[in-house]
């Protein structure tokens, strides 16, 4: 029944790896997001994707490629991980155009 | 460009105690304002709404007025529960198509029993 999941719930790996999280909405929206939210809580849209098609795509490092096979699907890969990558990443996914986003549970990225 | 700006937390409280959280913006044009809570070890969930000016948006026993004129949107509750302890955001929506969010830092609160 979960509207938007991520996995792993939790990931811890070591400076210069690569790592991908997944997500994942069975709401039938078009529009999925991704972002980061910092040690302070701060939390910043990272990319946005609509219908499969990039829409937003916020001043990050090209070491995050975000990929999206389907409408359902938004997975977010991150090359030479380093120690300012530790964050919590959230998913969301939202109806083009509407007011509300849903958000996933959270991926704590931890980078050693 | 656009930005929310909100009072810097924690805020610690004592049950049934009277909450405001302030929340101003800065915007072009006419942006949809909302708050969001965010409750230990969750992700973030749509409190209330206001999509105009001087629209009130409430929810949960929680209020907030879109005031243009101030450029606010301050979150009240007469009356706070433990279950009320989280992290609240305020956040805008550019008038776009983009639907881009913007958050504010965040303001944790405390409920005390």
């Amino acid at each position: 029944d979960t509207a938007v999941s991520q996995t792993p719930k939790y990931l811890v790996t070591q400076m210069g790896n690569d790592k991908s999280i997944k997500c994942e909405q069975n709401l039938g929206h078009d529009t999925m997001y991704w972002y980061k939210q910092d040690s302070k809580k701060f939390l910043k849209i990272m990319f946005s994707y609509n219908n499969k098609e990039l829409i937003i795509n916020e001043t990050v490092p090209n070491r995050f490629s975000p990929k999206s096979p389907d409408k359902a699907h938004l997975n977010l890969h991150i090359n030479s991980l380093e120690l300012g990558d530790s964050a919590v990443y959230f998913c969301a996914s939202s109806q083009q155009g509407a007011y509300e986003q849903y958000f996933g549970p959270g991926t704590r990225l931890t980078v050693t | 460009g656009n930005s929310v700006t909100q009072m810097e937390g924690p805020v610690t409280l004592s049950e049934e105690a009277f909450l405001t959280i302030n929340c101003t913006y800065t915007a072009t044009g006419y942006p949809s304002l909302f708050w969001y809570v965010q409750y230990p070890g969750e992700g973030l969930q749509l409190l209330l709404k206001a999509t105009k000016a001087d629209d009130k948006g409430s929810n949960k026993g929680f209020e907030a007025t879109y005031r243009k004129e101030t450029t606010s949107f301050h979150l009240e509750k007469g009356s706070v529960q433990v279950s009320d302890s989280a992290v609240y955001f305020c956040a805008l929506r550019e008038d776009s198509s983009a639907s881009k969010i913007i958050f504010g830092s965040g303001t944790r609160l405390s409920i005390r029993p």
